[in-house]
C-alpha cells in the first residue's frame, strides 16, 4: 500500500512569486485535504477535495486554489506570494462514502515553503 | 464552530515515567476525536482516535487516551514513555460534514534520561 506522498520537499520563493506544490494521495483513498502548518502551530485546514471538485474550504483567500485529478492526486497552487505564507503545506487523503465519513485523515510528510 | 485546547505548549517527563497530555474540545455534537504525533521536519502519523463506544481507546506505541463528556476532554495517557517518545503532539476535533480536522496548537514532549 502507497502512503501519501507529496513533493517537492522545500523550495524557496520570494514574495510575489507563485507556487505549486503536489501531492499523491494513499492507494485507494478518493478525497485530499491541504493543510497550512505555520511554525509553533498546529495545521489549519486550507480545503478539501472529493471527486475533483472543491467541497470545503477553510479562511483562507482566494489566492489559494487547488485541483484534484481523475486519479485522485492533487495541487495546491498559491498566487502572489507573502511572507506569511512560509510554512508546512501538509497534504491528507482520506476514503469518504455518503454516509460513512469517519475523518481520519492519512498524511503525508509535507512541502516546506519559505518565502523571502 | 468547533474548537481544541491543548493548555500544556511543552511537556518535560522523565523516561520511563507516566505520561498525560491535555486535550479540550468544543463542539455541539458528538465528536470525533483524534490524536496525532509529529516528529520533527515530518508529517502526522495517526496515534488514535475516538468515534463512539468505549470511551477508552487504545492507540498505537502504547498510548490510550479516554474521553470525558462531562468535561469536554480526550487526555492523552502512556504509562511509561521512551526516548522515542519525544515528539510534537496533536489533538483534533472532525468538522461536521467533512472529513476535514480542527487542530489544537499542539505540545511537544521532551523526555529526558
Amino acid at each position: 500500500e502507497t502512503g501519501v506522498t507529496q513533493s517537492p520537499t522545500h523550495l524557496i520563493k520570494t514574495r510575489g512569486q507563485q507556487v505549486t506544490l503536489r501531492c499523491s494521495s494513499q492507494s485507494g483513498h478518493n478525497t485530499v485535504s491541504w493543510y497550512q502548518q505555520a511554525l509553533g502551530q498546529g495545521p489549519q485546514f486550507i480545503f478539501q477535495y472529493y471527486r475533483e471538485e472543491e467541497n470545503g474550504r477553510g479562511n483562507f483567500p482566494p489566492r489559494f486554489s487547488g485541483l484534484q485529478f481523475p486519479n485522485y492526486s492533487s495541487e495546491l497552487n498559491v498566487n502572489a506570494l507573502e511572507l506569511d505564507d512560509s510554512a508546512l503545506y501538509l497534504c491528507a487523503s482520506s476514503w469518504v462514502l455518503a454516509g460513512a465519513n469517519t475523518g481520519e485523515l492519512f498524511f503525508g510528510e509535507g512541502s516546506r515553503l519559505t518565502v523571502l | 464552530a468547533q474548537s481544541v485546547t491543548q493548555p500544556d505548549i511543552h511537556i518535560t517527563v522523565s523516561e520511563g515515567a507516566s505520561l498525560e497530555l491535555r486535550c479540550n474540545y468544543s463542539y455541539g455534537a458528538t465528536p470525533y476525536l483524534f490524536w496525532y504525533v509529529q516528529s520533527p521536519g515530518q508529517g502526522l502519523q495517526l496515534l488514535l482516535k475516538y468515534f463512539s463506544g468505549d470511551t477508552l481507546v487504545q492507540g498505537i506505541k502504547g498510548f490510550e487516551a479516554e474521553f470525558k463528556r462531562s468535561q469536554s476532554s480526550f487526555n492523552l495517557r502512556k504509562p511509561s514513555v521512551h526516548w522515542s517518545d519525544a515528539a510534537e503532539y496533536f489533538c483534533a476535533v472532525k468538522s461536521s460534514g467533512y472529513s476535514t480536522l480542527t487542530f489544537g496548537k499542539g505540545t511537544m514532549l521532551l523526555v529526558s534520561p
